[in-house]
């Protein structure tokens, strides 16, 4: 069935580091992809998208983009910040209904 | 901001007692959605809601029961609660159910432990 893959975390990483948390689906077609954050104390909020092959989502900072030759979707920000430090979720649409990744734990240290 | 809110935050009770978790949102949205959050992170949804008199059972089985009478209510209960409901839940809300553009708007969540 559909799934989405996520790295393990925790991802601990300095200030100003460069980041890369990786994503990988399996699905049948061309998904819509999504990454969520988590912030401490706080419910998901959607970070950023991707509709179809090749398209870049990007926010805050952080970009997608969207492969389908690798079924990947990594997340990516060249230069990370302590407010960064949340749970990074990768999601893709499929049948009608969101199916999750397991969460990334990221920490930036000062 | 999202309009969605979700109270109480934390809760601790016995085991044996009935509870209500409430979810409310102003932004007008049938649709609406329970997932509960284990300690490893992971979103397993476990009821959802087409609009008001809808509801429908998530992909994992859940001894909670919920409730949509009106549209912008969708209240979870668990009439006796056990040491395994002990979780985070969170509720959402969407214009439209999934579809390749549908953003999700997630409450805080609520954190109940059953002792």
């Amino acid at each position: 069935g559909n799934s989405v893959t996520q790295m393990e975390g925790p991802v601990t990483l300095s200030e100003e580091a460069f980041l890369t948390i990786n994503c990988t689906y399996t699905a049948t077609g061309y998904p819509s992809l999504f990454w969520y954050v988590q912030y401490p104390g706080e419910g998901l909020q959607l970070l950023l998208k991707a509709t179809k092959a090749d398209d870049k989502g990007s926010n805050k900072g952080f970009e997608a983009t969207y492969r389908k030759e690798t079924t990947s979707f990594h997340l990516e920000k060249g230069s990370v910040q302590v407010s960064d430090s949340a749970v990074y979720f990768c999601a893709q649409y499929s049948n009608y209904q969101l199916i999750w990744g397991a969460g990334t734990k990221l920490i930036i240290k000062p | 901001e999202a309009d969605i809110y979700q109270t109480p935050r934390y809760l601790v009770i016995g085991t044996g007692k009935k509870i209500t978790l409430e979810c409310s949102q102003t932004m007008g949205h049938d649709k609406m959605y329970w997932y509960q959050q284990d300690p490893g992170m992971e979103l397993h949804l476990i009821h959802y809601s087409y609009g008001v008199n809808s509801t429908e059972k998530g992909d994992l089985s859940s001894e909670s029961t919920v409730s949509r009478i009106r549209t912008e209510h969708f209240p979870l209960t668990l009439e006796s609660a056990r040491p395994s409901h002990t979780s985070q839940y969170l509720c959402a809300s969407s214009e439209y159910l999934w579809t390749e553009n549908t953003e999700a708007f997630f409450g805080q969540g609520t954190r109940l432990t059953v002792v």
